[in-house]
Formats: C-alpha cells, structure tokens, sequence
C-alpha cells in the first residue's frame, strides 16, 4: 500500500463547480497534514494546513478523518487559477519529521 | 518574504560525472530536505537534515549521494557520479523546527543527465 494516495485525475470542472480530493495515508504515526499546490514545472506551495478540527480559508476548506486516516480538501466556487495539481502532505515525525508527498490530483478548471 | 534559493536552475552534466546542486535554506530555519521530482512522477523524499547531520533518509539515497551543510548558509546535495536515470528537478526545503509548521521549497534544480 502507497504511504500516501491519491486519485490522480484529471478532474475537469467548469469555473464556479464545486470539486473534492481525497487523500489516505498508510501511517498511523503521522502527525501534521498539509495540502500543496504545484503548478507545471513549479516548486509545490503551501496552500494550507490540515487541522484536526477541520479548518476553512476562503473556499478551501480541509478536513481530516484520523481514524479513517484521510485527509480531504474542499474547493468551492473554483476559478481558472485554480487549474493546477494539488499534492497531500504528511509529516511523521518519528521518521525525521519527513515529509511524504501523494501523487497528486490534477485540476482543470474550464471557461 | 525570506524564501529558499538554490542554484543552478538547470544543469546539464554528462553520464558519470559528479554534480553540486546548491541551496540556501531560510535563515532562521532548522530542518533540511532534499526531494526530487522526475518528469511527470510525484514528488519523492531523499534526505533530511538536523543539527548538522542526517536525521532521515530514503532508499534513493545511496551511495552516490551525499549532504553538506558546509558554513552557516549553504545545502548542497553531491550526486558523485551521475546516471541518467538522475535526471530530475531537484527541491530543497526548509522549515522551522515541529512538526506542525509548513515546509518552504525552493524553484529547484532540474538536472539533465546526457
């Protein structure tokens, strides 16, 4: 089983669609969870972190589920400039605070 | 904004030799990481890096890797003799010491192996 999975798209949505991800993880033992953006050839970029309690910044809104251990991310009203691949991030601290990156799920967001 | 820098942008070296891919991590910043990314695959750990040595790394990172933090600034990740299959963007990344703060990466250097 990947450490960290998920669906890796593309998902096509037109502009102002609602669009979901999700993202699992294989260890029990991680501690911290973020979702980053990466734009082709780009470095990834913090979009934000994922807190037990679940947490919302603009029309992002990120969940986690630890018992199921998934991590979720919420787009709402999505733009043209969100069309980009968006990469889950877990953080074990017991394995040198290494952060472990998913596949990715591509997003295109269409006129 | 204090970011991390790395440089080159782009090496092109020839198969067997040896490469320095260089970065600066934040100033202030305690943990270090290099990943790499090849064309179209997911981003992959290689090393960590904490108090002057190596905390964590994967099984990418062998032999012909190796980490330095020579001065109080400089990263650099030394592939000695370089294989084809080494041709990727290489990331480094920086973050603050815990394990809730976000790592920051640098634009990485994408290295071509002929």
């Amino acid at each position: 089983r990947k450490e960290v999975e998920q669906d890796p798209g593309p998902f096509n949505v037109p502009e102002g669609a609602t669009v979901a991800f999700n993202c699992t993880y294989s260890n029990s033992a991680s501690q911290s969870f973020f979702w980053y953006r990466q734009d082709c050839r780009k470095e990834p970029k913090l979009l934000m972190s994922v807190y037990s309690s679940g947490n919302e910044d603009g029309r992002f809104t990120a969940q986690l589920n630890r018992a199921s251990q998934y991590i979720s991310l919420l787009i709402r009203d999505s733009k043209l400039s969100d069309s980009a691949t968006y990469l889950c991030v877990v953080n074990t601290y017991n394995a040198g605070n290494m952060l472990t990156f998913g596949g990715g799920t591509r997003l295109m967001v269409k006129p | 904004e204090p970011e991390v820098t790395q440089t080159p942008s782009h090496q092109v070296t020839q198969m067997g030799q040896e490469v320095i891919l260089r970065c600066v991590p934040i100033s202030n910043h305690l943990y270090f990481y290099w990943y790499r990314q090849i064309l179209g695959q997911k981003v992959e750990f290689l090393v960590s890096f904490y108090n002057n040595e190596i905390s964590e790394k994967s099984e990418i990172f062998d032999d012909q890797f190796s980490v330095e933090r020579p001065d109080g600034s400089n990263f650099t990740l030394k592939i000695r003799s370089t294989k084809l299959e080494d041709s990727a963007m290489y990331f480094c990344a920086s973050r603050t010491t815990g394990t809730v703060t976000e790592a920051f990466f640098g634009q990485g250097t994408r290295l071509t192996v002929v």
